[in-house]
């Protein structure tokens, strides 16, 4: 079946360092694929996606690169900030229309960004 | 323009009880998605429910099961309670029985099984 595997936190960083955390996806076809930001006591917020391979999602200065050949969708920023801490997912989703879909989650990577 | 709500915000219940959380989509969202997330876990797809009806299911036993209300809205029913459904239980809801729009997750019902 579909999985996507992240890299285990936490990361921990200090303000203005370069941020990387690996996604890399098994799956059969080519989905789209998503980041998502978990904040503390608060729902999965998306943070960008890329529905194609070369595509690239960006927000708030983080980006992300769908790599076909290397399945995977590593997320990068050049500069945290402490607001910045958070634990950040790394998902994929069949487009079936009228079928019902379902996102599939790697497990987490908590980022903690030091003053 | 409210998002997603969800309700209770924190339960606790002891083992062989039953559950059931509800949740409301954003405004215009028609179709809603159930996760459970375990503590230090990913979110796990529980199922899917578009036009009243469960359109995908993911691996839970039917001790989970749900609904969807002509308003759209949404409850998860839990039977039989194990310490293992102990966990963070987030609704999602979007548009058209599809997740190509952009899912919007409500922040959580926290179950605890004593």
């Amino acid at each position: 079946g579909d999985s996507v595997t992240q890299m285990e936190g936490p990361v921990t960083l200090s303000e203005e360092a370069f941020l990387t955390i690996n996604c890399t996806y098994t799956a059969t076809g080519y989905p789209s694929l998503f980041w998502y930001v978990q904040y503390p006591g608060e729902g999965l917020q998306l943070l960008l996606k890329a529905t194609k391979a070369d595509d690239k999602g960006s927000n708030k200065g983080f980006e992300a690169t769908y790599r076909k050949e290397t399945t995977s969708f590593h997320l990068e920023k050049g500069s945290v900030q402490v607001s910045d801490s958070a634990v950040y997912f790394c998902a994929l989703i069949f487009v079936i229309k009228a079928a019902g879909n379902k996102l599939t989650f790697g497990g987490g990577t908590r980022v903690l960004v030091k003053p | 323009d409210a998002g997603v709500t969800q309700s209770p915000t924190h339960l606790i219940k002891t083992r062989g009880q039953q559950v059931t959380l509800r949740c409301s989509p954003k405004s215009g969202h028609d179709t809603v998605s159930w996760y459970q997330q375990a503590l230090g876990q990913g979110p796990q797809f529980i199922f899917q429910y578009y036009e009243e009806e469960e359109r995908q299911r993911g691996n839970f036993p039917d001790r989970f099961s749900g609904h969807q209300f002509p308003n759209y809205s949404s409850e998860l029913n839990v039977n039989a309670l194990l310490l293992g459904d102990s966990a963070l239980y987030l609704c999602a809801s979007s548009v058209g029985g599809s997740g190509a729009n952009v899912l919007t997750f409500g922040a959580g019902s926290r179950l605890t099984v004593l």
